[in-house]
């Protein structure tokens, strides 16, 4: 079975600051991932995903996530936090049918000026 | 660009009233799904479906739980009777597979149930 733990229910960081949101996985097949980003009031919009080949994926938005098979994580960063960046980040991994989706709880980003 | 419409985005039941959750999913799209968030908890998986059949279900999806496709547009989530521990925000998600991997699921923007 897969599972997905995001540590810190919310991280905050200053405009401009570094933005490290972190994703551990287990999975019994070769994980598919993604990051999944919710602003108030919408829907889930997909940041990133990584299925195969090269382990650092770039993502909207200026966000990136490597893939670390070792250490079975997936963290998501920005070099440099707006504003606008505030929102719940989902760290999932599909499953081993490669079908549906497990969720992280969630991560709350809060960006102060 | 398209997307995975909801409708609506809040409703408010009385315990044991039978509420139908409706989406579009986006038209190519040949797997549709339906997730529930309750509020401060994760994302959860309660069913998929494909082919006008139910493909994959999770133990949430019990009795009280429903799919249909009925047009060939919509596809909605009926509960039965509804109880106060079903209010969530539900969120309907559709993908297809593509040269060998699955695409990454499109949600919509969800309903929000609220069961009083």
């Amino acid at each position: 079975a897969q599972s997905v733990t995001q540590l810190g229910s919310h991280v905050s960081v200053s405009e401009g600051a570094l933005v490290l949101l972190r994703c551990n996985y287990s999975s019994s097949v070769p994980p598919y991932l993604f990051w999944y980003v919710q602003y108030p009031n919408q829907g889930l919009q997909l940041l990133l995903k990584y299925t195969t080949g090269a382990t650092l994926v770039k993502g909207i938005n200026g966000f990136e996530a490597e893939f670390k098979k070792s250490e079975t994580s997936f963290h998501l960063t920005k070099p440099s936090a707006h504003m606008s960046d505030a929102a719940e980040y989902f760290c999932a991994v599909m499953n081993s049918g490669y079908s549906t989706l497990t969720f992280g709880k969630g991560t709350m980003l809060l960006v102060s000026p | 660009e398209p997307e995975v419409t909801q409708t609506p985005s809040h409703q408010v039941t009385q315990m044991g009233q039978e509420v139908i959750l409706r989406c579009v999913p986006i038209s190519n799209h040949l797997y549709f799904y339906w997730y529930r968030q309750i509020l401060g908890q994760k994302v959860e998986f309660l069913v998929s479906f494909y082919n006008n059949e139910i493909s994959e279900k999770s133990e949430i999806f019990d009795d009280q739980f429903s799919v249909e496709r009925p047009d060939g547009s919509n596809f909605t989530l009926k509960i039965r009777s509804t109880k106060l521990e079903d209010s969530a925000m539900y969120f309907c998600a559709s993908n297809s597979p593509g040269q060998g991997a699955w695409t990454e699921a499109f949600f919509g923007q969800g309903t929000r149930l609220t069961v009083v």
